[in-house]
């Protein structure tokens, strides 16, 4: 069974400064997805990113950009030019192919951007 | 143009009772999720279906039964509700859930239930 350990329950940033946010996880799988998701105060589950493992180029979605390190199985979110509505829960994902879209997650971490 | 939409938001009643939280998606996905979060954010899937057909079930009390009335739908009905069964609870779907290239999930808007 897949792991995925998210080990910091919270984090702190100011306002423009640039914060990274860890997660690995454990799999004998050599085909895979991860998957960042963020979620804000509203609730709303929203996806940040996400990396196929067969991709060595890490993804990059505007301000988010993760570095995937497939032999370590880590796979951290570095957030730059951090906003006040990047306040959020933010979740790590694990998916296999072929296994009809299940998702393991870990246990958020929480980040709170201040002025 | 609600993607994945649930009703209620927010659901509170009494140990005992019997309720549903209904879900909808309008995407023409094929795959339909419900994730149960708890009060320590911890999210774990509980059941999933395809084409009105039951994929996933994980380790759910049988007072938790999902139901299907179409690929646009996947309904999930409580029996005697229990103290521990407080939690957020979010449906959510996706395009194809086998042999897809990537299994990007898109989440409701989630529903609050809390047994007094």
């Amino acid at each position: 069974a897949q792991t995925v350990t998210q080990s910091q329950p919270e984090m702190s940033v100011q306002e423009a400064e640039t914060v990274t946010l860890s997660c690995t996880y454990d799999t004998s799988e050599s085909n895979y997805y991860l998957f960042w998701y963020k979620q804000p105060p509203s609730r709303q589950m929203i996806l940040v990113i996400r990396q196929e493992a067969y991709k060595q180029q890490n993804a990059t979605e505007n301000r988010f950009s993760v570095n995937f390190q497939k032999a370590a199985k880590s796979f951290s979110l570095k957030i730059s030019d951090s906003q006040l509505g990047d306040t959020a829960m933010y979740f790590c994902a694990f998916g296999l192919p072929d296994s009809w879209g299940k998702l393991q997650f870990g246990a958020g971490t929480q980040v709170v951007v201040t002025p | 143009d609600t993607a994945v939409s649930q009703t209620p938001k927010y659901l509170v009643t009494q140990m005992g009772n019997d309720k549903s939280i209904k879900c909808e998606q309008n995407l023409g996905h094929d795959t339909m999720y419900w994730y149960k979060q708890d009060s320590k954010k911890f999210l774990k899937i509980m059941f999933s279906y395809n084409n009105k057909e039951l994929i996933i079930n994980e380790t759910v009390p049988n007072r938790f039964s999902p139901k299907s009335p179409d690929k646009a739908h996947l309904n999930l009905h409580i029996n005697s509700l229990e103290l521990g069964d407080s939690a957020v609870y979010f449906c959510a779907s996706s395009p194809r859930g086998s042999g897809s290239s990537y299994n990007e999930q898109f989440f409701g808007p989630g529903t609050r239930l809390t047994v007094l």
